[in-house]
């Protein structure tokens, strides 16, 4: 199983570009996180969904937006990059119950 | 904000030490969870310990639970220079629902020398 995959690994734009990371599970979980990691931090939940069709705002929502056509892909759309975006992105997804969040390997995009 | 803050920041032993890192939390939790990260990768689930648990064990890790303090610790035991990583402790809340959203501390990078 690949588990969670995410697309592209590297990415630089300039700024007020747009562009759509992809996130794939192939574990039919219900749940899908976007969060982003920034230097000496923790992740911040950007936006979730709680399943196909659903999805919701978390922490740092602002400036991205989400969508959940199909139960294993969750995209992050951003529609004008700014360099206050450039950070590790990562996607994770679990299924229903107490149960772990499984993540992908990270993109790493830089805004210049 | 950030619901978990993980002391020390950083943390460097000797192969076969054991290593222990703390994790303190300010609201109401129905489970912590720690992570491990290795450079260049995504995180990865190591352990869940619910609200109503105090110690749970999973090979070489260990890790505590204190409701009262809302605090947690975990215990890497005979380190390995293998172990070298960031580790997160996550909680989750009981206000978020089935959602589960977890809030991450900012993770103690461990070193352990060959």
């Amino acid at each position: 199983n690949a588990g969670v995959t995410q697309t592209p690994k590297f990415r630089v734009l300039k700024t007020g570009q747009s562009m759509t990371l992809l996130c794939a599970q192939d574990m039919n979980h219900e749940y899908m996180y976007w969060y982003r990691q920034d230097p000496g931090m923790g992740l911040r939940l950007i936006h979730y969904s709680v399943g196909e069709g659903t999805t919701a705002k978390g922490e740092v929502p602002d400036g991205y937006n989400v969508s959940r056509l199909k139960k294993q892909n969750f995209l992050l759309g951003l529609e004008s990059a700014a360099p206050s975006q450039t950070s590790v992105y990562f996607c994770a997804s679990r299924s229903t119950g107490d149960q772990p969040q499984h993540f992908g390997d990270g993109t790493r995009l830089s805004i210049l | 904000s950030q619901q978990g803050e993980e002391d020390p920041q950083a943390l460097s032993i000797q192969e076969g030490e054991n290593a222990t890192m703390n994790c303190s939390y300010k609201t109401s939790i129905n489970n912590l969870q720690w992570y491990r990260q290795n450079s260049g990768r995504g995180l990865v689930h190591l352990i869940l310990i619910r609200s109503n648990e105090r110690e749970k064990h999973s090979g070489r890790l260990r890790v505590t639970l204190d409701t009262s303090k809302k605090s947690s610790s975990l215990l890497i035991t005979a380190s390995r220079a293998a172990d070298t990583a960031s580790y997160f402790c996550a909680t989750g809340t009981l206000s978020s629902g089935s959602a589960r959203q977890l809030t991450f501390g900012s993770g103690t990078q461990l070193t352990v020398l060959p």
